[in-house]
């Protein structure tokens, strides 16, 4: 699979929107790039995924550059209760193994 | 949606027991489970895939003897810490996955504290 790169953090105002990038410059054509985020001691909760096409759903945006290479979830109007760690996964359809890195660290400022 | 539940939330035992963590998909069948582990402030690490009907195969590092994971049908994997030491205390997430494919979801985790 795929390897990503992320800020290891970033900070937004409350009510503002938080863009997060995510590079993944190597990753294949069957590879889709899946975001989660994990507030504090409890397991990671699953936002959105997409494979080409720009994604939303009642959480997110996932925005996904022609050439694939990175893309960037978009949380339009953060609130307090989206302080988490972000982490983008990059995982083929098939097989197992979801494999993390080390994330951003969002801060959401009142 | 779908969820996964995991049991217990929080346990605290005495070095050399042995401690057994529960993890059920409550909506959907997963032939394949995953325990994760997590030590404070870092990312969570893979330990092992769980399959059902099958052995478990465990990631690089982790002792199989130690961490013994039973995948005993579709819906439920258990993950026994076996003569749990205070380097073990950390926190156990588990992980499922729709046997048709898509994202992964995870449970609550477990705060295992060894004394």
């Amino acid at each position: 699979d795929a390897k990503t790169t992320q800020p290891p953090s970033m900070d937004c105002a409350e009510g503002r929107a938080a863009n997060l990038p995510c590079n993944h410059s190597t990753i294949s054509g069957n590879e889709y790039v899946y975001w989660y985020r994990q507030i504090h001691s409890q397991g990671p909760q699953y936002i959105i995924h997409g494979l080409k096409n720009n994604e939303t759903n009642e959480m997110a945006s996932l925005i996904i550059t022609e050439d694939r290479k990175s893309s960037t979830l978009i949380l339009p109007h953060a609130t307090l209760r989206d302080t988490a760690v972000y982490y983008c996964i990059v995982k083929g359809n098939t097989g197992n193994q979801f494999y993390f890195g080390t994330g951003t660290s969002l801060t959401v400022i009142p | 949606g779908a969820v996964v539940s995991q049991h217990p939330s929080r346990v605290i035992c005495k070095s050399g027991t042995s401690v057994k963590i529960e993890c059920r998909s409550l909506d959907f069948q997963a032939t394949t489970m995953f325990w994760y582990r997590q030590f404070p402030k870092q990312s969570l690490m893979l330990m092992a895939t769980s399959n059902e009907g099958s052995k478990a195969t465990y990631e690089q590092g982790v002792e199989k003897d130690k961490f013994l994971i039973n995948h005993a049908s579709l819906t439920l994997s258990t993950l026994t810490v076996t003569s749990a030491h205070p380097e073990d205390s950390s926190f156990y997430i588990c992980s499922a996955r729709d046997r048709t494919g898509g994202p992964l979801h995870f449970g609550n985790g477990t705060r295992l504290t060894v004394t």
